[in-house]
């Protein structure tokens, strides 16, 4: 299972545009890679997955390089209800047995 | 979307007694359900992976004696914590995986609160 590492934290303002990356230089050819929002005493919610260039729905986008070695969320003009802790995780079929890293504590001022 | 249920939200109970946690698909079926715990301020920590009508395989370090899972049917899968001690305090969440058309995905359940006294 490919290893990911992203910073512990981050800070922001509000309607700032934020990037967290994240590095997975392992991994595999199968592997996505999917991103969660966790907040305090509830489950992980899913954000956005891709294999590949880049990905956009509602909430986020993600950009994937052409070596995959590492992928960027992109949350545009973030809120302080964003306040969370982001998980990037790499695994075959988007996540089968999915091996969660420190994820990064995200903290959005007024 | 998916939704993942869990009862109870959470729990408080004594020292020794055992403790049972569901985990249920509302709206998909899946045969595959993982139980993860998560301690204040740290990561979640994979502890097992549930297969519907078969055994539970469990990740290194965790006691199958002691967390035992059942996964009877494709939408109920369910975790109990015998013997409960207050090391066992934690967060536990599950999730359910689901196989997309191109892609496959875990949905999180809201986790469960256990507290032992």
């Amino acid at each position: 299972l490919a290893k990911t590492t992203q910073p512990i934290s981050m800070d922001s303002y509000e309607g700032q545009e934020v990037n967290i990356t994240c590095s997975h230089n392992n991994i595999a050819t199968n592997d996505y890679i999917t991103w969660y929002q966790q907040f305090p005493s509830q489950g992980p919610r899913f954000i956005i997955q891709g294999y590949k260039t880049k990905v956009t729905n509602e909430v986020a986008s993600l950009f994937i390089p052409a070596d995959r070695k590492s992928s960027t969320l992109s949350l545009p003009r973030v809120s302080l209800s964003d306040t969370a802790v982001y998980y990037c995780l790499v695994g075959e079929n988007g996540g089968f047995k999915t091996i969660f890293g420190a994820g990064t504590r995200l903290f959005v001022k007024a | 979307g998916a939704v993942v249920s869990q009862h109870p939200s959470w729990v408080i109970c004594k020292s020794g007694t055992s403790v049972k946690i569901e985990c249920r698909s509302l709206d998909f079926q899946a045969t595959t359900m993982f139980w993860y715990r998560q301690f204040p301020k740290q990561s979640l920590m994979l502890m097992a992976t549930s297969n519907e009508g078969s055994k539970a395989t469990y990740e290194q370090g965790v006691e199958k004696d002691k967390f035992l899972i059942n996964h009877a049917s494709l939408t109920l899968s369910t975790l109990t914590v015998t013997s409960a001690h207050p090391e066992d305090s934690s967060f536990y969440i599950c999730s359910a995986y689901v196989a997309g058309e191109s892609t496959d995905t875990q949905y999180f359940g809201p986790g469960t609160r256990l507290t032992v006294l």
